[in-house]
C-alpha cells in the first residue's frame, strides 16, 4: 500500500501550529502510526492506531483520520520538534512508510 | 532500561552476504514480535521484515524476499537478519526494532551500517 505525505518540506516557527497529511492508496482503517526522526537517531513512535498517543509523548502531538486520509498535528511547535516525520501503514504486509515530511526552522 | 544493540554491518561487494545481529535487554524479549527497518543515508525509512515472538511467522518487503532471512534465538535475546545476494540498493542503516503491539515499532536500536559497493 503506497503512502504519500504532504508537504514534503515545511518551514515553521516556534509556537506555530503544524499539520502534516498522510494519504493511503487504499483504505487502511486506523492502522497507521506516526514517527519522528532526528538526524543520526532511530525513529521515535509518536502516535499509533491513527490517534493514540504513545506513552511519554507530549500532548501537543495529536493524530486523526481513518480510511485513506490522516493528519498529524503539533499544536505549538517547540524547538525540539524540528525533525522529519513519517507515517506508516500497518494494515497490509508489507508494512510501508510514507516518504517523510521535514520540518525546519523558518 | 530497554536496549537494542545491532552489529554486523560492513562494506561488502555486490552479490555478497552479511549476517546482522541484535541483542536485546531491558524487556522480556520472547514476549514480542521484532522488526528490521532500514534507511539509506539521507533517505527515508523502509520496513524490511518481521518475526513473531516464537519465530513461526515471518514477513518481508517484496524487494528482499528470497534474499534475506530473519530469525531469532530467544535463549540469547537475539534477533538476526541474514542478507544474501546483496545489491547496491540494500545499502543503509539497519535498525532492529521492537513491536509496540499493533505492528508499529515502539523502540529501535541505533542501527548498523551496510554498504554494498565494488
Amino acid at each position: 500500500i503506497q503512502l504519500t505525505q504532504s508537504p514534503s518540506f515545511l518551514s515553521a516557527s516556534v509556537g506555530d501550529r503544524v499539520t502534516i497529511t498522510c494519504r493511503a492508496g487504499q483504505g487502511i482503517s486506523s492502522y497507521l502510526a506516526w514517527y519522528q526522526q532526528k538526524p543520526g537517531r532511530a525513529p521515535k513512535l509518536l502516535i499509533y492506531a491513527a490517534s493514540t498517543l504513545q506513552r511519554g509523548v507530549p500532548s501537543r502531538f495529536s493524530g486523526s483520520g481513518s480510511g485513506t486520509e490522516f493528519t498529524l498535528t503539533i499544536s505549538s511547535l517547540q524547538p525540539e520538534d524540528f525533525a522529519t516525520y513519517y507515517c506508516q501503514q500497518l494494515s497490509n504486509y508489507p508494512f510501508t512508510f510514507g516518504p517523510g515530511t521535514k520540518v525546519d526552522v523558518k | 532500561e530497554m536496549q537494542l544493540v545491532e552489529s554486523g554491518g560492513a562494506v561488502v561487494q555486490p552479490g555478497g552476504s552479511l549476517r546482522l545481529s541484535c541483542v536485546a535487554s531491558g524487556f522480556i524479549f520472547d514476549d514480542y514480535t521484532m522488526h528490521w527497518v532500514r534507511q539509506p543515508p539521507g533517505r527515508g525509512l523502509e520496513w524490511v521484515s518481521l518475526i513473531s515472538w516464537n519465530g513461526d511467522i515471518t514477513y518481508y518487503t517484496d524487494s528482499v524476499k528470497g534474499r534475506f532471512t530473519i530469525s531469532r534465538d530467544n535463549t540469547k535475546n537475539s534477533l538476526f537478519l541474514q542478507l544474501n545476494g546483496l545489491r547496491a540498493e540494500d545499502s543503509g542503516f539497519y535498525y532492529c526494532a521492537k513491536d509496540g503491539g499493533s505492528g508499529d515499532v515502539d523502540y529501535a536500536g541505533r542501527g548498523t551500517l551496510v554498504t554494498v559497493s565494488s
